[in-house]
């Protein structure tokens, strides 16, 4: 597995801002995604992280929405723009490693609040 | 359609006790990947097992069994003898063959294990 480390790990926000998301991996990893985990409900895909190149981004979302960068193989951000208390969530980094049978670990989360 | 259903929002039993949850997929492809992973109180998921459709050996691990039948479409899980540390939302997933990082989740099931 890897150790994923995400910051912050809280936080609460007003409504417009924007807050960046860090995801830090301790090993090279061939792929990062992001998720989101509305309360009481199950993660959706956001987006994959391309190392070099723009994410790719599920149906329903959008860069200008949810930048995400990934400079190199450890590590990726995402951006929540323009937030309203509807964006108030769990969001998570995932990784997948070479080798490891595209299973998916994660890491601890960072959640969000929107006033 | 739900490519990932888990029927059980929420079990409730006392410590010793089995449980069993439940999770049904849905998919076209022939070649794909069933997943479960467990989030505690604290956030975090922890990955729990990967299982191909090719393998359809159930498979134990310490208080873990997992039930995989391709007929019925299931990959039910099994825990025994329950622990207290046993509380938390259990998640089933999918992914199919022709993008296998993208994963579907189900809508979890949360496990109360009372002392």
């Amino acid at each position: 597995s890897a150790v994923i480390s995400q910051k912050p790990s809280r936080d609460i926000c007003q409504r417009g801002t924007s807050l960046t998301i860090q995801c830090q991996v301790d090993s090279q990893v061939t792929m990062m995604f992001w998720y989101r985990q509305q309360p009481g409900q199950s993660l959706t895909l956001i987006a994959t992280a391309n190392q070099g190149s723009e994410a790719t981004y599920e149906s329903g979302f959008v860069i200008d929405k949810f930048p995400i960068s990934r400079p190199n193989l450890t590590f990726s951000t995402l951006t929540v723009s323009n937030m309203s208390p509807e964006d108030s969530s769990i969001y998570l980094c995932s990784v997948a490693l070479a080798g490891t049978r595209n299973e998916q670990f994660f890491g601890p989360g960072t959640r969000l609040t929107v006033l | 359609a739900q490519k990932v259903t888990q029927a059980q929002t929420e079990i409730s039993v006392v410590e010793k006790e089995d449980v069993t949850l439940d999770c049904v997929y849905e998919t076209r492809d022939t070649t794909y990947y069933l997943f479960w992973y467990k989030q505690p109180p604290s956030g975090e998921l922890v990955f729990l097992i990967r299982r191909n459709s090719f393998d359809e050996q159930n498979e134990i691990s310490g208080r873990y069994s997992w039930n995989f039948q391709k007929s019925t479409s299931s990959f039910n899980f099994t825990i025994t003898a329950s622990q207290v540390v046993d509380s938390a939302v259990y998640f089933c997933a999918l992914s199919e063959q022709y993008n296998f990082n993208k994963f579907y989740f189900g809508s979890g099931t949360k496990l109360n294990v009372k002392p």
